[in-house]
């Protein structure tokens, strides 16, 4: 009964490679995240979606497309990937539209290390 | 990009002290204030939603008072335990679309047995 589920756990590539990560969220919400835990252990935000709008943060590279095949699944793809990539990524859903006090569900993170 | 502070960065207490800590950021645009909690190796898990200024929360010996006038929460811990070491995370939401969370550096607490 898993709430919000990333595979994989972890994720270990060469620089150069393609990967992607999957998210699955069970809740029923309207809106998914993707966020990147820092080297210094902040949570920086990714992505946001609500089946509607795709909202980026400018700072995150191109090589970061995220794809969502239906209101409950929002991937991360990542492309050429680079050492500076390896990091946990963590996904998260909430009710977004109209439901102020809907708090963030997180999946349990993947650890990618680029080698 | 939104600045949210906290403050301390990092809290070192004994078994039984009582904290708090302070999360601060801008007060235009507030629709709610989410506070969060981050165990080592674990995935934040919510512990309060604010919408409403002078909003008080409770969950066990843990509370929280939002300001959204003046742009701040604080979260106090009553009696800290050693299973309160974690990572607390604030996060204000600033749209109708709950579309960018963007959450603060956290506050370290370490609860010394």
């Amino acid at each position: 009964d898993t709430a919000v589920s990333q595979t994989p756990k972890y994720l270990v590539t060469q620089m150069g490679n393609d990967k992607s990560i999957k998210c699955e969220q069970n809740l029923g919400h309207d809106t998914m995240y993707w966020y990147k835990q820092d080297s210094k252990k902040f949570l920086k935000i990714m992505f946001s979606y609500n089946n509607k709008e795709l909202i980026i943060n400018e700072t995150v590279p191109n090589r970061f497309s995220p794809k969502s095949p239906d209101k409950a699944h929002l991937n991360l793809h990542i492309n050429s990937l680079e050492l500076g990539d390896s990091a946990v990524y963590f996904c998260a859903s909430s009710q977004g539209v109209g439901t102020f006090n809907s708090p963030l569900h997180f999946g349990n993170g993947t650890r990618l290390t680029v080698t | 990009i939104l600045n949210v502070e906290q403050s301390p960065q990092s809290l070192h207490v004994q078994e039984g002290d009582s904290t708090n800590f302070t999360c601060s950021f801008p007060s235009s645009n507030f629709y709610a204030l989410h506070w969060y909690r981050w165990e080592t190796a674990k995935s934040p898990e919510a512990l309060f939603v604010m919408t409403l200024n002078g909003d008080e929360k409770k969950k066990g010996q843990i509370s929280a008072t939002l300001n959204t006038k003046e742009g701040y929460s604080y979260l106090y811990i009553k009696g800290s335990q050693p299973e309160d070491s974690a990572t607390y995370l604030c996060a204000p939401r600033r749209d109708n679309y709950g579309q960018n969370f963007v959450f603060g550096p956290g506050t370290r607490l370490s609860v010394l047995p």
